[in-house]
């Protein structure tokens, strides 16, 4: 079953906008990772965020955790066509570190 | 390094046939996984192995075998296919033992249809 659950379901924006993608868990969380994946390919690891950190960023990423509100965001920045991909957030819980994917974002950046 | 590769890349199966999934890492991972993608499902966990010697089952074990070969190998083996899994699989590897979190590397995917 679905820890995350990643929001919106499709995304579709212009090259040069922002995208912001949200991710709401239901249990208590070890750390939350964003993963990538290109149509008709396996996922690619983004960034993994601890429970224990707030904001982490990666060159145009930037992931913002609430666990308060058992929350994390992943904001794209001056989007480019090839960020077109879904991406799915994945947690862990309690006593296993086996990720738990979510359904995923469809995001269309359009050039 | 190739990563993880996965053979085959497609495959059509009729029902009540058999077949093996294989997956290969040259990364030195401890630990290996493999998931089904369907449509609006996301990942689903099938089995995984923490070390060499050792499996576990996931989320949706039923219908499925797997053996860790050895480090580098993982393999999945449908014994009578059902058009119900008919799906995308996905082999994956991380460096730990599933102690701690880890970063997961997948491999290509193969697609199967079950007629």
């Amino acid at each position: 079953s679905q820890q995350g659950e990643e929001d919106p379901q499709a995304l579709s924006i212009q090259e040069g906008e922002n995208a912001t993608m949200n991710c709401s868990y239901k249990t208590s969380i070890n750390n939350l990772q964003w993963y990538r994946q290109n149509s008709g390919r396996g996922l690619v690891h983004l960034i993994l965020i601890r429970s224990n950190e707030r904001e982490k960023h990666s060159g145009r990423l930037r992931v913002t955790l609430d666990t308060s509100k058992k929350s994390s965001s992943l904001l794209i920045t001056a989007s480019r066509a090839a960020d077109t991909a879904s991406y799915f957030c994945a947690t862990d819980s309690g006593g296993s570190y086996i990720p738990t994917f979510g359904r995923g974002t469809s995001l269309i950046v359009h050039p | 390094n190739a990563g993880v590769t996965q053979t085959p890349k497609f495959q059509v199966l009729k029902t009540g046939q058999s077949m093996t999934l294989q997956c290969a890492q040259d990364m030195n991972h401890n630990s290996m996984y493999w998931y089904r993608q369907d449509p609006g499902m996301g990942l689903r966990l099938i089995y995984y192995s923490a070390s060499e010697g050792t499996t576990d089952k996931g989320e949706v074990p039923n219908g499925y075998n797997v053996s860790r070969l050895n480090k580098r190998e993982f393999s999945l083996r449908l014994e009578s296919a059902a058009p119900s899994q008919t799906s995308v699989y996905f082999c994956a590897s991380s460096r730990g033992t599933i102690t701690s979190t880890d970063t997961q590397y997948f491999g290509p995917g193969t697609r199967l249809t079950v007629l």
